[in-house]
């Protein structure tokens, strides 16, 4: 099975910040990684796909990257609805995982 | 407006059985996978099952393999998720999610949830 392995688990930032996230797979997964972000109490919302591909309706200020085996998240400009916490997963192949999240709270 | 409603969540004893179920309305969801993820109580998603658009192919995590069964009715529009031999670690609030494409498993729409509780 492939591990995602998100840094760091929680990371603190201010609004007007650029905040980065990394999700490393265990072996490599080509550019099959989606992102998400969910909120307390709230489902998981889609954010990226193909590791780069904005989902429709997604501020431009979140951004993707990577391929293979070492991913990023960025946030531009960090907005205050932007504080909640964001999971990477891969679908490369079956079990699909989830990386264990990666809190964003304000400094 | 595409919708995913989730129901049958539950306190159930360990060893106990539930089926849960989501009903699907505002899209096809005879074209499209579909999945369900769990989160346990302050914990972090967890996949649990995919399903293909004709009910054909089934997937699961090591976690519940043997003892939980995905499947759907097309003609309701409707997924389900039995569940048997229910362990305290199954306790999670349990979503169901639309693939965005058939070609990969990433899901675009995500139901409320559902909550189960197995204990004693």
């Amino acid at each position: 099975d492939i591990q995602m392995t998100q840094s760091p688990s929680t990371l603190s930032a201010s609004v007007g910040d650029r905040v980065t996230v990394t999700c490393r797979a265990s072996q490599s997964i080509s550019h099959w990684l989606a992102w998400f972000q969910q909120k307390p109490g709230k489902a998981p919302k889609l954010l990226i796909y193909k590791a780069s591909s904005l989902e429709s309706g997604v501020p431009s200020r979140f951004s993707g990257s990577g391929s293979g085996t070492e991913f990023t998240l960025t946030i531009n400009s960090l907005q205050p609805d932007d504080f909640a916490t964001y999971y990477c997963q891969h679908y490369n192949s079956y079990p699909l995982t989830f990386g264990g999240g990666t809190k964003v709270e304000l400094k | 407006e595409v919708q995913l409603l989730e129901s049958g969540g539950d306190l159930v004893q360990p060893g106990g059985s539930l089926r849960l179920s989501c009903a699907a309305s505002g899209f096809s969801f005879t074209r499209y996978d579909m999945s369900w993820v769990r989160q346990g109580p302050g914990k972090g998603l967890e996949w649990v099952s995919i399903i293909s658009f004709g009910g054909e192919s089934t997937y699961y995590a090591d976690s519940v393999k043997g003892r939980f069964s995905i499947s759907r009715d097309n003609s309701k529009n409707t997924l389900y998720l039995q569940m048997n031999s229910l362990r305290a670690e199954d306790t999670a609030v349990y979503y169901c999610a639309k693939s965005k494409d058939n070609l990969y498993a990433f899901m675009d729409v995500w139901g409320k949830g559902t909550t189960v509780t197995v204990s004693s």
